[in-house]
């Protein structure tokens, strides 16, 4: 079983319609919680980042972070054609000794038609 | 402005040769990582630095090298034991809240 389950899609939807997207944890020690988003042929870019449990929204973007589930969601609403593209989540455990790893979801593909 | 800058953006190797990617960033973060990204795999950890002239090893560091001789730099080579080096490389700054990444290398063997 992977540290971290993100379904590959793709997802399609319409323009305008509210996208979730969904990522499951198996590792109890993750504290820090990130979305990024990747167009094609780029790197990626830090969209979202939570500390332990609850929402943060940042405009059209929300991100939920459910510990007791190990269960994370990014909500987009009213999504646009420039939302096209991978998003991957992330987390991390608390500091410690040896240092941190940060463990990335495989990313879900999303294409918004206009 | 601040940033993270990887180069070359595409790059061709040959059999037996050993190619070294370029990584330099200004944002005065002491952790670096470099990342394979393969179709369908998501990033894997290859190499990562938390201090200079120190680096460990990720999940998939057999046929690469990096070093880390200056806070800025975090160069990584591949070498020719890597056997399937075809993949896009990302190189990336910051700590467990978040990181910057570079825009990446497409490295293709010839």
């Amino acid at each position: 079983q992977k540290e971290v389950e993100q379904d590959p899609g793709p997802l399609s939807v319409p323009e305008g319609a509210i996208v979730s997207l969904n990522c499951t944890y198996s590792n109890s020690a993750f504290q820090y919680f990130m979305w990024y988003r990747q167009y094609s042929r780029k790197g990626p870019e830090l969209l979202m980042y939570t500390y332990s449990s609850g929402n943060k929204e940042d405009g059209r973007f929300t991100a939920q972070v459910d510990k007791s589930s190990k269960y994370i969601s990014l909500f987009i609403r009213d999504s646009q054609p420039s939302d096209s593209a991978t998003y991957l989540c992330a987390m991390s455990p608390l500091l410690n000794t040896g240092g941190f790893k940060t463990i990335f979801g495989a990313g879900t593909r999303l294409f918004v038609k206009a | 402005d601040g940033g993270i800058t990887q180069s070359p953006k595409y790059l061709f190797r040959k059999e037996g040769q050993n190619v070294t990617l370029s990584c330099e960033q200004n944002l005065n973060h002491d952790a670096m990582y470099w990342y394979r990204q393969d179709p369908g795999q998501g990033l894997r950890l290859i190499y990562y630095s938390q201090i200079v002239n120190d680096f460990q090893k990720g999940d998939i560091a057999e046929g690469y090298s990096v070093s880390r001789e200056k806070k800025e730099s975090f160069p990584l080579t591949v070498t020719s034991a890597q056997k399937n080096p075809t993949a896009f490389y990302l190189c990336a700054c910051g700590g467990p809240y978040g990181y910057t990444f570079g825009s990446g290398t497409r490295l293709t063997v010839v």
